[in-house]
C-alpha cells in the first residue's frame, strides 16, 4: 500500500467510448502526476499538477485530458482512443518543499492497465 | 533518451548481495541518481537517491564513484521478492515538475 489508489485496475473500452481513470492520494503530497507506460517501452511522463495547476504537458494528444479539482484527487478523462493508447497508465504524487520546487520522491500507485479496442 | 546506461538482466542468488550498476557518464554537477524498481503489475516505488555521497537506507545502498560518472545499488541480502526491473535515473532535484528520463533498466531475478 503506497498511500496512492488508482481505479478502476483494468480497463476495455472502444475507439468510440468516453472513460475516465481515478487516482486519490492519502499522502497530504501537492503534486500529482499521470505517466504512460507502453510494453517495451520506457515509463513516459504525460501531466504535471503542482498544486492543482497543471504545470506540465508533455505533448499529449488532447484526446487524453487531465482534471485535478484538489490537490488529493487526479483524473484523467479518455475518449476517442486509437489501440495504440493501451497501455498501463500510472498515477503518482510527490511533495514538493518551498517555493525552490524541491520535490521528494514519487509515490505511484499499482496502474490502470487500459486496452483500447 | 535515457541518460544513463543498465545492464538488460541480471540474476542473483537469494541471499547473496545483489549489485546494480549503472552509467551515467553525461551527468551534471547539480543532477541527482535516482534508483526506483518495478515488480511485476506493480507501480514502481522509490528505493534511494545521492548526489555525491554514499548513501544507506532499510532497503538498499548507493555507491557513487568519485567522478560521478557511474553508481551501483547493493541489495545486502537480496530475497525473491527483489526481482524486478531497477531503473536509475539522473534528475534535478530541485525541478518541481520532476522530468525524470526513465529508461528500460534491469531486470533482476533472485533465483532460490
Amino acid at each position: 500500500e503506497t498511500g496512492v489508489t488508482q481505479t478502476p485496475r483494468h480497463l476495455v473500452m472502444g475507439m468510440t467510448n468516453k472513460k475516465s481513470l481515478k487516482c486519490e492520494q492519502h499522502l497530504g503530497h501537492n503534486a500529482m502526476y499521470w505517466y504512460k507506460q507502453s510494453a517495451k517501452k520506457p515509463l513516459e511522463l504525460m501531466f504535471v499538477y503542482n498544486f492543482k495547476e497543471q504545470t506540465e504537458n508533455n505533448s499529449v494528444p488532447s484526446r487524453f485530458s487531465p482534471e485535478c479539482p484538489n490537490s488529493s484527487h487526479l483524473f484523467l478523462h479518455l475518449h476517442t482512443l486509437q489501440p495504440e493508447d493501451s497501455a498501463l497508465y500510472l498515477c503518482a504524487s510527490s511533495q514538493v518543499i518551498g517555493l525552490a520546487g524541491v520535490t521528494g520522491e514519487l509515490f505511484f500507485g499499482e496502474g490502470s492497465r487500459l486496452t483500447v479496442l | 533518451d535515457a541518460k544513463t546506461t543498465q545492464p538488460t538482466s541480471m540474476d542473483c542468488a537469494e541471499g547473496r548481495a545483489a549489485n546494480l550498476p549503472c552509467n551515467h557518464s553525461t551527468i551534471s554537477g547539480n543532477e541527482y541518481v535516482y534508483w526506483y524498481r518495478q515488480i511485476h503489475s506493480q507501480g514502481p516505488q522509490y528505493i534511494i537517491h545521492g548526489l555525491k555521497n554514499n548513501e544507506t537506507n532499510e532497503m538498499a545502498s548507493l555507491i557513487i564513484t568519485e567522478d560521478r560518472k557511474s553508481s551501483t545499488l547493493i541489495l545486502p541480502h537480496a530475497t525473491l521478492r527483489d526481482t524486478a526491473v531497477y531503473y536509475c535515473i539522473v534528475s534535478l532535484s530541485m525541478d518541481s515538475n520532476y522530468q525524470l528520463i526513465w529508461g528500460a533498466g534491469t531486470k533482476l531475478i533472485i533465483k532460490p
